[in-house]
């Protein structure tokens, strides 16, 4: 069955350091994501991509935060400088149609970011 | 600004009791989507209503979206302890951005 892959899984980082999180979306969706997920929080949108922009943004995602999509598979979350208050648990997500269609979204299993 | 407030939050149950998850906003959604997560793991997805009264069973799971979409339930019968997890929904507004509830933890004792 067809996955969403998020590399690393973990990942310690001192504040101030640039970090990039990884994904593969699933190779036939058209709109890709990434949420957050702060220790025993609620999930939390950050951004959506589509056609090669962003379609839509929160307002968590700031000038620190930024996203690619280098080639025909990856899917990239860079943020800046970390902050102590970035440590969360990150998490890619791909979808046929995107919110404003059905809003199914597949999740991959998440990249933990831990800043020190 | 949208909300999902779920309830209750926790729940410990034997193993062949039922239960009834709520989600609950003062927001009208254009769909909800109910997602089980693992510790540790990302979210996965149950199901997705789309329309007002809508019933969806999935096994032992019968998930029911509010007349005006404005609230959804996830009731399990006979639970067995693999359905430990945490059970969350989420809304679609009409934008990209999907809204999450806290989620409700589930633990069901053999």
């Amino acid at each position: 069955e067809p996955e969403v892959t998020q590399t690393p899984s973990h990942q310690v980082t001192q504040m101030g350091q640039e970090v990039i999180l990884r994904c593969v979306p699933i190779s036939n969706h058209l709109y890709f994501y990434w949420y957050r997920q702060i220790l025993g929080q609620k999930v939390e949108f950050l951004v959506s991509f589509y056609n090669n922009e962003i379609s839509e943004k929160s307002e968590i995602f700031d000038d620190q935060f930024s996203v690619e999509r280098p080639d025909g598979s990856n899917f990239t979350l860079k943020i800046r400088s970390t902050k102590l208050e970035d440590s969360a648990m990150y998490f890619c997500a791909s979808s046929v149609r995107g919110g404003r269609g059905t809003g199914e979204l597949f999740f991959g299993e998440g990249s933990r970011l831990t800043v020190l | 600004t949208q909300l999902l407030e779920q309830s209750p939050q926790f729940l410990s149950i034997q193993e062949g009791e039922n239960l009834t998850v709520y989600c609950n906003s003062s927001s009208v959604f254009s769909s909800l989507q109910w997602y089980r997560q693992e510790p540790g793991e990302g979210p996965v997805l149950l199901v997705t209503v789309v329309t007002g009264g809508e019933v969806k069973k999935l096994k032992r799971l019968t998930f029911q979206f509010g007349d005006a979409r404005k609230d959804s339930s996830l009731h399990i019968t006979a639970a067995q302890p693999g359905d430990t997890g945490l059970y969350l929904c989420a809304g679609a507004g009409g934008s990209e951005k999907l809204v999450f509830g806290k989620g409700m933890k589930l633990t069901v004792n053999p």
